[in-house]
């Protein structure tokens, strides 16, 4: 079965630090990957996606992220943190041929300091 | 477009009682999904569906049942409910398997 690690439940960054959020998924055939965040009692908005069109994909409010096939890996990064980052972050991914399904990671707290 | 509507917000159920989530979409999307969320867990697949008159379960499908009468409407039922169940449960829809997928705003469910 499909699964997705997220490494660290809680990360701490100052203002203006970058920002690293890991994201490990294991497949035999590379999925769909997806980053999603969760302000407080919210629901989930859509960072970005990769869906195999380019390594390197960007999203919104400055995150992007880098799928590393080698490495199943699809860490999310930021260049420099605002307080308005702090959230939950999820990692996510749509196994191949089985549209409609999103298997989570366990999520990770981002808290900004200023 | 209203998106994604879940209701209730709020529900307080005491053990063995049954009611249903409303989730319903209005993006003409074919896929949705029902997920619960507890701390530490992420959130975790309950049912979905590729279509109406179509569901297949998820990882947790123990004490709930769907079904998909139209495009529009996909409720969650929960039959006898348990302590368990207390979570936040979202509903999302997607037109296709590789798009976003699309939440709506979260029910809170309490179960005593």
């Amino acid at each position: 079965a499909q699964s997705v690690t997220q490494l660290g439940s809680h990360v701490s960054v100052s203002e203006g630090a970058l920002v690293l959020l890991r994201c490990n998924y294991s497949s035999s055939v590379p999925p769909y990957l997806f980053w999603y965040v969760q302000y407080p009692n919210q629901g989930l908005q859509l960072l970005l996606k990769y869906t195999s069109a380019a390594t390197l994909v960007k999203g919104i409010n400055g995150f992007e992220a880098e799928f590393k096939k080698s490495e199943t890996s699809f860490h999310l990064t930021k260049p420099s943190a605002h307080m308005s980052d702090a959230a939950e972050y999820f990692c996510a991914v749509s196994p191949y041929n089985q549209g409609g399904k999103l298997i989570f990671g366990q999520g990770t707290e981002l808290s900004v300091k200023p | 477009n209203a998106g994604v509507t879940q209701t209730p917000k709020f529900q307080v159920l005491k053990t063995g009682q049954s009611m249903t989530l409303q989730c319903a979409q209005d993006m003409n999307h074919e896929y949705m999904s029902w997920y619960r969320q507890d701390p530490g867990m992420g959130l975790r697949l309950i049912h979905y569906s590729v279509g109406a008159g179509i569901t297949d379960q998820g990882e947790v499908p123990n004490g709930y049942n769907v079904s998909r009468s139209t495009t529009e409407d996909f409720p969650l039922r929960l039959l006898s409910a348990a302590p368990s169940q207390t979570s936040v449960y979202f509903c999302a829809s997607t037109r296709t398997g590789v798009d976003e997928q699309f939440f709506g705003p979260g029910t809170r469910l309490t179960v005593l």
